[in-house]
Formats: structure tokens, sequence, C-alpha cells
């Protein structure tokens, strides 16, 4: 257990429709970042969080977007979803957020977009 | 960009006995860190190894060691001793600022 946690587990909808990714990171972990994995391919990286702040921005499409909360947990939402979202989205903890950083990751949350 | 190839999509080892997988980045960057983690069939991403790229000695973590070549960008992961819970796909990493993965190669073995 890394202790980073993800809910919801797994998700099916529908294209066009939106929904919300939860991402609470490891206690004392100030950094969260947002990875996709499509089938059988590795992970992109879509954003990171440090500290309620955007630090860097990756391979997220317009139609995403995130936030990280004072609480430091983080939410990624997807809207008008296309069949080619459909994937499993990570979340991963980090101190410092630097690139020297174990990142540690959550279990992921499988979208399946139908 | 950086990128990351690992350029064996499947490899397959016997039990007991000794893998490497292999990994090339692309970088310009001289201070950079370098990462192997692996994906069981639980989805759930686990570390196995890190390297400072301004450290020369590799990196080793139990049966898993790194053969780090700076000047060649290379970066390939030895398992010795495979055991049937070694299976799983492998993904090596680059992070300057942002981490980069590679495609993975998938490692079976064979008991």
């Amino acid at each position: 257990d890394s202790g980073v946690t993800q809910t919801p587990k797994h998700l099916i909808t529908a294209t066009g429709q939106r929904v919300t990714l939860r991402c609470s990171p490891r206690s004392g972990d100030l950094s969260v970042y947002w990875y996709q994995q499509s089938l059988d391919q590795g992970l992109q990286f879509l954003i990171q969080y440090y500290n309620g702040e955007e630090r860097a921005k990756g391979n997220i499409l317009e139609r995403f977007s995130a936030q990280q909360f004072p609480d430091l947990h983080s939410e990624l939402n997807l809207s008008s979803l296309e069949l080619g979202d459909s994937a499993l989205y990570f979340c991963a903890s980090s101190v410092e957020g630097q690139g020297r950083d174990t990142q540690y990751f959550g279990p992921g949350t499988r979208l399946t977009v139908l | 960009a950086q990128t990351v190839t690992q350029s064996q999509p499947e490899m397959s080892v016997q039990e007991a006995e000794t893998v490497t997988l292999s990994c090339t980045y692309d970088t310009s960057e001289s201070d950079y860190y370098l990462f192997w983690y692996k994906q069981p069939p639980s989805r759930q991403m686990i570390l196995v190894i890190r390297q400072e790229a301004y450290k020369q000695q590799n990196a080793t973590e139990n049966r898993f060691s790194v053969n780090f070549q700076k000047a060649a960008k290379s970066f390939s992961l030895k398992i010795s001793d495979s055991q049937l819970g070694d299976a799983a796909m492998y993904f090596c990493a680059y992070s300057e600022r942002e981490r980069r993965f590679g495609a993975g190669t998938r490692l079976t073995v064979k008991p």
C-alpha cells in the first residue's frame, strides 16, 4: 500500500459525459501528479500540482482540467468524453515535487467510455 | 523533448536465471534521474530502483541492479535469480522536471 488513495476504482460512462477522479496524497506529500495509461502503453504525464499551485503541464487535453485543494487532495475533471479517453488514470504524490523525488502511485482509476 | 525508448516489447526468462531489460533515453541535460518501475497484473506501479545521473556508481536493490552508461544514454535493468513474482510490465522512466516513461517491456518468468 503506497498511501495514495484514488476513487473511484472503476468508472463506466458514455461519450459526451463528464467525470471527476479524486486523489488523496500520502500524508506529508505536497505534490500530486496525474498520469494516463492507455491499454498496454506507458504512462503519459498530464499535470502536476504543488501545494495547491499548478507546477507542470504535460500532454493534457483542453477537455481535461485538474486542481489541488487546500487539504492537498486533487481532482481530475474529464469532460466531453470520447472513446479514446478510456484508460487507467494514475495519481502519484511526492514530498517536494522535484524531478529527483520518489513518486508514490495510487492504485489507479479505470475509466471506460462507451 | 526527452524521450525514453524500451526496444524490447517482450522478454522471457527461466526461473532462477538472469535477465537484462534495455532502456535508452535522449536528453541534453547533465543532471537528471532515472527509474525502473514494475507493474504487475494488479496494475499497481511499484518503484524498483532509481539512479542519479551525477552518480557513477550503479544502483542496486537486492536482486535488481542497473547498468548506467551516461555517455551512451543507456540505463538497463538486470534481474538476478528471477522469481515467478517478477513477472510484470517493467517501465523505464526519465526525470529532470516531469517524468517520462518508456512504452514498457513485458517480462515472463518460466518455471
